[in-house]
């Protein structure tokens, strides 16, 4: 079983649509959680992170852990066709560990 | 700030020629990685160093050697490339933060091709 597991997709949903990104995780050490986004070409850059379990808001973008179930999820409302990208959940135990363990990613597509 | 960047950003090579790859960020960052991401594989971690003077494995470190040369450069050495190797290779550099982790900025990679 991979550390980190997520649904490459390809998701596609129509502008102004909820979506949900997910990924499943089996190392229980891990405390951190991140989810990057990355356009096209580019490389990966930080959207949110979130310590433990929680959510946490910021704009259309609200980020949650459940501890207990291994599960972390993305959810954009009113998305935008800017908000389409690839988007992959990240994940470590923090502290002096440098390591990030990634998702494969999840290609979302935001049609106008 | 430039931040992280990569040269080149485009790469042909042939079965058995070596190339470097070139990092540099001027973040000040303590730690630099490289990554390569294919298709299906998401990104994964080649070699990684947390400070200046060390380098460590990651995940898939075979084919590959890493200089850290000082604080701002990390080159990723290919000394007899394969097709397996045909990638996108990204660098990375982290901050320290008060966040308890370390939050990695990336470059904007180097397609490479290995015919």
């Amino acid at each position: 079983q991979k550390e980190v597991e997520q649904d490459p997709g390809p998701l596609s949903v129509p502008e102004g649509a909820i979506v949900s990104l997910n990924c499943t995780y089996s190392n229980s050490a891990f405390q951190y959680f991140m989810w990057y986004r990355q356009y096209s070409r580019k490389g990966p850059e930080l959207l949110m992170y979130t310590y433990s379990s929680g959510n946490k808001e910021d704009g259309r973008f609200t980020a949650q852990v459940d501890k207990s179930s291994k599960y972390i999820s993305l959810f954009i409302r009113d998305s935008q066709p800017s908000d389409s990208a690839t988007y992959l959940c990240a994940m470590c135990s923090g502290g002096s560990n440098y390591k990030l363990t990634f998702g494969k990613g999840t290609l979302l597509t935001v049609n106008p | 700030n430039a931040g992280v960047t990569q040269t080149p950003k485009f790469q042909v090579l042939k079965t058995g020629q070596s190339m470097t790859l070139q990092c540099a960020q001027d973040m000040n960052h303590n730690s630099m990685y490289w990554y390569r991401q294919d298709p299906g594989m998401g990104l994964r971690l080649i070699y990684y160093s947390a400070s200046e003077g060390t380098t460590d494995k990651g995940e898939v470190p075979n084919g590959y050697n890493v200089s850290r040369l000082n604080k701002r450069e990390f080159s990723l050495r290919l000394e007899s490339a394969a097709p397996s190797q045909t990638s996108v290779y990204f660098c990375a550099s982290a901050k320290e933060g008060l966040a308890g982790f370390n939050e990695q900025f990336f470059g904007p990679g180097t397609r490479l091709t290995v015919l």
